[in-house]
């Protein structure tokens, strides 16, 4: 099966309002990165972490090694929010590969 | 002054022509990546390289070929084209001390007819 599991697959949210995408790990990843996705197709780094907790503006990340998921939270939603958030993780051993869940594509409506 | 740039941006190919996809860094990373993006898979991962004169296979290596003649040039060569291989392709950098952490190109949108 899959090594990252992102949930929901999709997600409507209205403006002003907010919520949070999981991805669940089926085996011990040592780092954890989020994108987004843009109507342009760019990836957009959002967060890195290794550990912990990170916050940058509306958005907020936690990342558990130990329990195996990382979070992305997402408060205050707007329209430029819209888009597919992809989380991308690293399991041990050096070569640094990212394993990447199947992406949430999030609409954020007026 | 963006650090990773991908050429062309996007191609048609033949069946059973030969493409190659371009990558250049300026990030000064070791590490390079190429990911194919298509619909319900995510980003996977076809070759990726330590340093100039390095590729190893990823996930998904079969019909393609990489190539790392210095530290800021990676391509991605596909000698005989399928319409499988049909996709958006991205490169990617990162360090060796900080693992996982990359940055990626703006993607090539590659069709094979």
């Amino acid at each position: 099966g899959d090594q990252v599991e992102q949930s929901p697959s999709a997600l409507s949210l209205h403006e002003g309002t907010g919520s949070a995408l999981r991805c669940n790990f089926t085996t011990t990843m040592r780092a954890v990165q989020w994108f987004q996705q843009n109507s342009r197709g760019s990836l957009i780094n959002l967060f890195y972490l290794a550990s912990g907790t990170k916050e940058n503006g509306r958005l907020k990340s936690t990342f558990n090694s130990k329990e195996s998921y990382s979070t992305l939270h997402i408060r205050d939603a707007q329209l430029e929010d819209s888009g597919t958030y992809f989380c991308a993780a690293a399991g041990g051993g050096s070569n640094a590969k990212l394993t990447f869940g199947k992406g949430t594509k999030l609409s954020v409506k007026s | 002054e963006a650090a990773v740039t991908q050429s062309p941006r996007n191609k048609v190919a033949v069946t059973g022509g030969k493409v190659t996809l371009s990558c250049n860094q300026t990030n000064n990373h070791n590490n390079m990546y190429w990911y194919r993006q298509d619909t319900g898979h995510g980003l996977r991962l076809i070759h990726y390289s330590y340093g100039a004169g390095s590729t190893e296979k990823g996930d998904i290596p079969d019909g393609y070929k990489a190539s790392r003649p210095s530290q800021e040039n990676f391509s991605l060569i596909l000698e005989l084209a399928t319409p499988s291989q049909t996709s958006v392709y991205f490169c990617a950098s990162g360090r060796t001390d900080n693992y996982a952490e990359q940055f990626f190109g703006p993607g090539t949108r590659l069709t094979v007819l």
